[in-house]
């Protein structure tokens, strides 16, 4: 089964409102990353958080960590059009060695 | 500005055909992925690479493998195309270093196997 797990599957919301998608884990991490994905195209690092940070922000974005309740959130403020994509958590985890273990995803639709 | 690039963006096959998707970055970084990308499922890793002529299984290397002659090249091959390898491929680098970085994708090739 996979690592990591977002939520919700899909989300839709208007231009302006804001976009929150979580994702859980199952084992003690390093770091995690996410990345967005638009519609056919390959993936586009976001952000990275290691496991001793509770809380980034980069531009619109603001990425929280729970290492107690190993999950993690992704915030998306005043949220625009251009933000549909889907979104994916990955996992660096020991126990996986070098590699980053990905989360199905969320499809976010920001309808203007 | 760092590029992954794949050598095609939609390509059709017939059962048992021999494919060759290839992947070349510009970024000089030690590490190359292969993974599939199906709906619902997210990225499955097929197979990586951490230096040339090294490679390591995935998740799901079965019915696939791969080639790194050059550090910037690295290829995964379908020996005999099968109808459930149609899927999108995405092949991404990364450099090297104590822990995990983030990692650059191409663009993806969509193969479908008729």
């Amino acid at each position: 089964s996979q690592q990591g797990e977002e939520d919700p599957q899909a989300l839709s919301i208007q231009e302006g409102e804001n976009a929150t998608m979580n994702c859980s884990y199952k084992t003690s991490i390093n770091n995690l990353q996410w990345y967005r994905q638009n519609s056919g195209r390959g993936l586009v690092h976001l952000i990275l958080i290691r496991s001793n940070e509770r809380e980034k922000h980069s531009g619109r974005l603001r990425v929280t960590l729970d290492t107690s309740k190993k999950s993690s959130s992704l915030l998306i403020t005043a949220s625009r059009a251009a933000d549909t994509a889907s979104y994916f958590c990955a996992t660096d985890a020991r126990e996986y060695g070098n590699k980053l273990v990905f989360g199905a995803g969320t499809i976010l639709r920001v309808k203007s | 500005d760092v590029k992954v690039t794949q050598s095609s963006r939609y390509l059709v096959k017939r059962t048992g055909e021999k494919v060759f998707l290839e992947c070349v970055q510009d970024m000089d970084h030690e590490n190359m992925f292969w993974y599939r990308q199906d709906p619902g499922l997210g990225l499955r890793l097929i197979y990586f690479s951490y230096d040339v002529k090294m490679k390591e299984k995935g998740d799901i290397p079965e019915g696939y493998s791969v080639s790194r002659e050059k550090k910037e090249r690295f290829s995964l091959i379908l020996e005999s195309a099968s109808t459930n390898q149609t899927s999108m491929y995405l092949c991404a680098s990364t450099g090297s270093g104590t822990g995990v970085y983030e990692q650059y994708f191409g663009p993806g090739t969509r193969l479908t196997v008729t």
